[in-house]
């Protein structure tokens, strides 16, 4: 199973809006509503920021959103904050019941 | 609150094995499926595998079969990653994580390192 496809890098300033793309086949991504997203900070644990696409866990801002559109998922953070700087990964579950991450993005606010 | 408590990581030589525990509260374990997952240092999150409620389903990663085995303890609320004939690609941060309704990971615990070096 081969990694999802993100972009290495992506940056904003405070208050911009930025989208990561997260791009899968039609063995995940675009046979499954099971698109997650999370937000890691050096050193720490993965966080959930979004699941199923477009849901927002309890207490995770709304300025994270996401969707889908074919085998291409994206997270959206809009009013972007200091603290928004992060590695930002997609998972999708798969055809052959297992689950793939894509590759990662940092996410730098200048 | 949810806790999940890695332990058992360290430093091996290729060929060698480990096994790590995960143990988790704040949840009824028994009723949630429950993943491991790998970070290789200075690199992205990978599934290794997963394990349905009862234990008797699982699935691995094609980069571990037959080398690694899931396994959990209902009564002890615990879940294992036993790792066999390990090599040095297997040097990463193992995560437990809890699967919610068979599509995510809400939950993570904070990772325990192993180092496959001679």
């Amino acid at each position: 199973q081969s990694a999802l496809t993100q972009p290495a890098s992506v940056s904003g300033s405070p208050g911009q809006s930025i989208t990561i793309s997260c791009t899968g086949t039609s063995s995940d991504v675009g046979s499954y509503n099971y698109v997650s997203w999370y937000q890691q900070h050096p050193g720490k644990a993965p966080k959930l920021m979004i699941y199923e696409v477009s849901n927002r866990p309890s207490g995770v801002s709304n300025r994270f959103s996401g969707s889908k559109s074919g085998n291409t998922a994206s997270l959206t953070i809009s009013g972007l904050q200091a603290e928004d700087e992060a590695y930002y990964y997609c998972s999708s579950y798969t055809s052959s019941s297992s689950v793939v991450f894509g590759g990662g993005t940092k996410l730098t606010v200048l | 609150e949810v806790q999940l408590v890695e332990s058992g990581g360290g430093l091996v030589q290729p060929g060698g094995s480990l096994r790590l525990s995960c143990a988790a509260s704040g949840f009824t374990f028994s009723s949630y499926w429950m993943h491991w997952v790998r970070q290789a240092p200075g690199k992205g999150l990978v599934w290794v595998s997963r394990i349905n409620t009862d234990g008797s389903s699982t699935t691995y990663a094609d980069s571990v079969k037959g080398r690694f085995t899931i396994s959990r303890d209902n009564a002890k609320n615990t879940l294992y990653l036993q790792m066999d004939s390990l090599r040095a690609e297997d040097t990463a941060v193992y995560y437990c994580a809890r699967y919610r309704s068979g599509t995510y990971h809400d939950y993570w615990g904070q990772g325990t390192l192993v180092t496959v070096s001679s």
